[in-house]
């Protein structure tokens, strides 16, 4: 079946610190992908989305991602983050009937 | 603004009682969603429409029902069949269904089973 891994439950940080969430997924030479964030208790926002072209697409709040085919991955990435940046973070790939699956999440701790 | 409104925020009901969650927007939207979010298992999709007067079940439909008379609303009925319905449930659209286009989300309800 098609699966989207999100390998870290948690992560912490400190603030100012870099950050890296991995996500891999299962389906397609050619995947839509998403990066969404979740502040506790409301929905989810979109932080950026790759459809094909450059491999590094920047989003909002400056976040970034790298599509790598060769690892099926599709990992967010932030040079510094901000306390602000504490949320759940959630990769989604849309699969064969276009129907977005979404990992299980990564909840990013921040620290002072 | 544009956007997706959900109501309640909260929502409290008995076993064995139906409850119905609302879900609204104004983006003009030809498709929409509904979620069941539980910790630690991500999201996962109940029923979808992809235009009024239609809708399809999503993976976890069981327990569940939705009616999409208008394009501006899709809600969705938790029913006494539901065995485990305490979750947070979230609503989305689309501009259409084809799954490049990007989902818009609204607040999420919680519904908690007393």
């Amino acid at each position: 079946a098609q699966s989207v891994t999100q390998p870290d439950i948690h992560i912490t940080v400190s603030e100012g610190a870099s950050l890296e969430l991995r996500c891999n997924y299962s389906y397609g030479a050619t995947p839509y992908l998403f990066w969404y964030v979740q502040s506790p208790g409301q929905g989810l926002q979109l932080l950026l989305k790759y459809f094909s072209g450059d491999t590094l697409v920047q989003g909002i709040k400056g976040f970034e991602a790298e599509f790598k085919r060769s690892q099926s991955s599709f990992n967010l990435r932030k040079p510094s983050v901000h306390w602000s940046d504490a949320a759940e973070y959630f990769c989604a790939e849309v699969d064969s009937s276009y129907k977005l699956i979404f990992g299980s999440g990564t909840r990013l701790l921040v620290r002072p | 603004d544009g956007g997706i409104t959900q109501s309640p925020k909260y929502l409290f009901r008995k076993e064995g009682q139906n409850v119905t969650l609302s879900c609204e927007q104004n983006l003009n939207h030809d498709a929409m969603y509904w979620y069941r979010q539980d910790p630690g298992q991500g999201l996962r999709l109940i029923y979808y429409s992809q235009i009024v007067n239609d809708f399809q079940k999503g993976d976890i439909a069981e327990g569940y029902s939705v009616s999409r008379e208008k394009k501006e609303s899709f809600p969705l009925t938790v029913t006494s069949a539901q065995k485990n319905p305490t979750a947070f449930y979230l609503c989305a659209s689309s501009i259409t269904s084809g799954g490049i286009n990007e989902q818009f989300f609204g607040p999420g309800t919680r519904l908690t089973v007393l």
